[in-house]
């Protein structure tokens, strides 16, 4: 366990929905990062977080959005789904920012499927 | 652009025995961290071994260890004494100092440990 947890764990939903993942970082932990995992993609990284302000932003869709809340849990925002977002979203957290600290711990993932 | 190449999409290893898996990656980067990620069945992420760029000295964990070569910018992941529990997805990962401590990830090699 790695002390990063997500909800949900699945999700249905159909094309054209509005989906919303949760994630709560490990104790302490400042940054949280989001990751798509796809078959055609691979991982890919979505976007970082520190302590509140968006720190980086890499392959994310205009549909898609993010935010972290005071209590450092962030949620991300999929909006207008098509099947081709259908994927494994995994969230990680990381106490800080490199060089002090740099290992990412994962949380379980939300398996998000679009029909 | 900084990229991260397996070449082995698929191995396989007796139990007991050894088995190398090999990274290669690219990067104008000075500083940066290296990472092996198993990836069960059970789809969760686990950091196996890390290794950052400055250091000569290769990481050990266990029966995992690395040939970090920088120079050829070469990271593979060694496994000894493999077990049933070690087949799962490995993806080899680097993150840099500045800007983001985002992880680029290859796409990866299955590994099926044989009884």
């Amino acid at each position: 366990d790695s002390g990063v947890t997500q909800t949900p764990k699945h999700l249905i939903t159909a094309t054209g929905q509005r989906v919303t993942l949760r994630c709560s970082p490990r104790s302490g932990d400042l940054s949280v990062y989001w990751y798509q995992q796809s078959l055609d993609q691979g991982l890919q990284f979505l976007i970082q977080y520190y302590n509140g302000e968006e720190r980086a932003k890499g392959n994310i869709l205009e549909r898609f959005s993010a935010q972290q809340f005071p209590d450092l849990h962030s949620e991300l925002n999929l909006s207008s789904l098509e099947l081709g977002d259908s994927a494994l979203y995994f969230c990680a957290s990381s106490p800080g920012l490199a060089p002090l600290t740099y290992e990412q711990y994962f949380g379980p993932g939300t398996r998000l499927t679009v029909t | 652009a900084q990229t991260v190449t397996q070449s082995q999409p698929e191995m396989s290893v007796q139990e007991a025995e050894t088995v190398t898996l090999s990274c290669t990656y690219d990067t104008s980067e000075n500083n940066y961290y290296l990472f092996w990620y198993k990836q069960p069945p059970s789809r969760q992420m686990i950091l196996v071994i890390r290794q950052e760029a400055y250091k000569q000295q290769n990481a050990t964990e266990n029966r995992f260890s690395v040939n970090f070569q920088k120079a050829a910018k070469s990271f593979s992941l060694k496994i000894s004494d493999s077990q049933l529990g070690d087949t799962a997805m490995y993806f080899c990962a680097f993150s840099t100092q500045g800007g983001s401590e985002k992880l680029v990830f290859g796409k990866g090699t299955k590994l099926t440990v044989n009884p």
